[in-house]
């Protein structure tokens, strides 16, 4: 498994601002991903973070909205841009790793999630 | 695109077995199928993955029949702890994508 850190963990954001979310990963890790979790809802992917190239992202998102940096294979950021009250969500980064020998495939690792509300 | 359904909820007693299915009738032939857990405001947690049959591990099992259009989550002898949201993830067979069930509340009364 691996051990993934958010920042921050909550935050509360005025409409119209631009929050940042890092990801920090103790272990260098070839897939990250950012996802969006509205209240009671499941998860939502928004994106996959590429190291070294731009993010692909899902049908709905866009990169003005979710602009997203990978500068290395352990570090990731997610920004939600303009913000209005329906960007309230929470939003996860998750990791890939790979599979060992005696595994069956790759998993998928989520961090703690950042909850943001947007008044 | 994958569908999945999962019961919104459920309710049981500590020292029962629950048993959770997710209906997936059109998913990725080569992806294997997870089952996470989720606490309040926290994130998913890794449960077990599967391909076919069934996989057991120290904290569940996980049945999956040859057809694979579903999957069921089994935990034995629950206790109030395992209160949370169970999801399944199954991969989409068009574009790789990996698609989250809509997610089981499970109630663990004492």
């Amino acid at each position: 498994s691996a051990v993934i850190s958010q920042k921050p963990s909550r935050d509360i954001c005025q409409r119209g601002t631009s929050l940042t979310i890092q990801c920090q990963v103790d272990s260098q890790v070839t897939m990250m991903f950012w996802y969006r979790q509205q209240p009671g809802q499941s998860l939502t992917l928004i994106a996959t973070a590429n190291q070294g190239s731009e993010a692909t992202y899902e049908s709905g998102f866009v990169i003005d909205k979710f602009p997203i940096s990978r500068p290395n294979l352990t570090f990731s950021t997610l920004t939600v841009s303009n913000m209005s009250p329906e960007d309230s969500s929470i939003y996860l980064c998750s990791v890939e790793i790979l599979a060992g020998v005696y595994e069956g495939t790759d998993t998928q690792y989520f961090g703690p999630g950042t909850r943001l509300t947007v008044l | 695109l994958a569908k999945t359904t999962q019961p919104i909820s459920m309710d049981s007693y500590e020292g029962q077995e629950v048993n959770i299915t997710c209906s997936h009738n059109n998913i990725a032939t080569n992806d294997y199928i997870t089952w996470y857990q989720q606490f309040p405001s926290q994130g998913p947690r890794f449960i077990i993955q599967g391909y076919k049959t069934k996989v057991t591990n120290e904290v569940a099992s996980l049945f999956i029949p040859a057809d694979r259009k579903s999957s069921t989550l089994s935990l034995p002898r629950v206790s109030l702890s395992d209160t949370a949201v169970y999801y399944c993830l199954v991969g989409d067979p068009e574009g790789g994508k990996l698609i989250f069930g809509q997610g089981t509340e499970l109630s663990v009364k004492p």
